[in-house]
């Protein structure tokens, strides 16, 4: 069965700085993978997706992310963070119709 | 605007009282879906629907039911059988050709006490 860890919990970063948040998979084909964000209290929205080519795919909001096949990992990545990102961040695996989400990264912005 | 409706947005029942869950929406969307939300978990997801009278279980179906009488409607029924049901209740819909593209409604925060 697929499964999706995201190792951070919680992270921390400046305004303006640089984000990467880690997602790896486990899945035996070739994986359909997701980005969703949570606003506090709120549904999610999809932010970008991975079905196959280029491996370094563009989302919304200015965030992009890499597909690694030999590390099973598809990193989500912004290289100027504002205050307004901060939310929770789940990776996702889709397979047969259904999507099997990470843990959740909770994402601090600090002025 | 098109968009899924969930309500009520906080909901508060005693122990042993069934509860339904009510989730609409206008997209014309073939598939919806129900996930339950807890801290540090994720979303798990309960049952999911392709098409209008046909449901499935998802991973964590015990103690949950559903209905799908109509295509803009999935209402979810928490039963008194749900043996930790305070968590936050998701509901989305996809198309039926794009259902790892899910949209998502608000969400209702159920406690249970």
């Amino acid at each position: 069965a697929q499964s999706v860890t995201q190792p951070d919990i919680h992270i921390t970063v400046s305004e303006g700085a640089s984000l990467e948040l880690r997602c790896n998979y486990s899945y035996g084909a070739t994986p359909y993978l997701f980005w969703y964000v949570q606003s506090p209290g709120q549904g999610l929205q999809l932010l970008l997706k991975y079905f196959s080519g280029d491996t370094l795919v563009q989302g919304i909001k200015g965030f992009e992310a890499e597909f690694k096949r030999s590390q099973s990992s598809f990193n989500l990545r912004k290289p100027s963070v504002h205050w307004s990102d901060a939310a929770e961040y789940f990776c996702a695996v889709g397979s047969y119709g259904k999507l099997t989400f990470g843990q959740g990264t909770i994402l601090t912005v600090h002025p | 605007d098109g968009g899924i409706t969930q309500s009520p947005k906080y909901l508060f029942r005693k122990e042993g009282q069934n509860v339904t869950l009510s989730c609409e929406q206008n997209l014309n969307h073939d598939a919806m879906y129900w996930y339950r939300q807890d801290p540090g978990q994720g979303l798990r997801l309960i049952y999911y629907s392709q098409i209008v009278n046909d449901f499935q279980k998802g991973d964590i179906a015990e103690g949950y039911s559903v209905s799908r009488e109509k295509k803009e409607s999935f209402p979810l029924t928490v039963t008194s059988a749900q043996k930790n049901p305070t968590a936050f209740y998701l509901c989305a819909s996809s198309t039926q050709t794009d259902s790892y593209e899910q949209y998502f409604g608000p969400g209702t925060r159920l406690t249970v006490t």
